[in-house]
């Protein structure tokens, strides 16, 4: 069945370095991704989506790669600060065939070492 | 404030009573929907609306009822509480069923069943 997944559930950085937080999908006829950034206490918060035409898009500070010959996709978080530890969910927003829903991967928690 | 608003933010339960989470937005948005989170994983979808009237079932909904009489308003009813519910509950609606972009979540509502 469906299914979105992360490669690993945490990672620690230092303040200023790149972060690269993977996701596996499983769904291939999966045409819209959302990245969300959850702190402690908190809902989840949008960062940047990307639709399957593209392979990929850039907001501030972060950037988000869609390889879809593999179903795989990457949040990048360039100089990572304090303030980008949380949780990072990725999110498979299914086709029209599948129904009107958000699956979520597990999430990665996001550890910034000053 | 514009956004979701979940009341109780906070609830403990016994096992076999009923109660209703609420959720509220003032947004005008179509789309609304609850999730759960339990410790360690992502969250998943219990019920999702797509309009006044109009309510499906998501990934987890035994043991909840929704209805969405106005726009504005999604409770979730826990009708009769057992302790495999005892997690976080995060409302979240959007302006369109086609891009999440817009999609905003509630801060939660913790719940315990004793």
């Amino acid at each position: 069945g469906e299914s979105v997944g992360l490669h690993l559930p945490t990672l620690s950085v230092q303040e200023g370095d790149n972060s690269i937080i993977n996701c596996a999908y499983s769904n291939s006829a999966s045409d819209y991704f959302i990245w969300y950034k959850q702190e402690s206490g908190k809902g989840p918060q949008f960062i940047i989506d990307i639709r399957s035409n593209m392979d990929k898009r850039q907001g501030q500070r972060v950037t988000v790669l869609l390889n879809k010959t593999v179903k795989h996709l990457s949040l990048q978080i360039a100089a990572t600060q304090p303030g980008d530890s949380a949780v990072y969910f990725c999110a498979d927003w299914g086709s029209q065939t599948s129904g009107s829903r958000l699956t979520f991967g597990e999430g990665t928690q996001l550890t910034v070492n000053p | 404030n514009a956004g979701v608003t979940q009341t109780p933010k906070f609830q403990v339960l016994k096992t076999g009573q009923s109660m209703t989470l609420q959720c509220a937005q003032d947004m005008n948005h179509e789309y609304m929907s609850w999730y759960r989170q339990d410790p360690g994983m992502g969250l998943r979808l219990i019920h999702y609306s797509v309009g006044a009237g109009i309510t499906d079932q998501g990934e987890v909904p035994n043991g909840y009822n929704v209805s969405r009489s106005t726009t504005e308003d999604f409770p979730l009813r826990l009708l009769s509480a057992a302790p495999s519910q005892t997690s976080v509950y995060f409302c979240a609606s959007s302006y369109s069923t086609e891009t999440h972009y817009g999609y905003t979540f509630g801060s939660g509502t913790r719940l315990t069943v004793v």
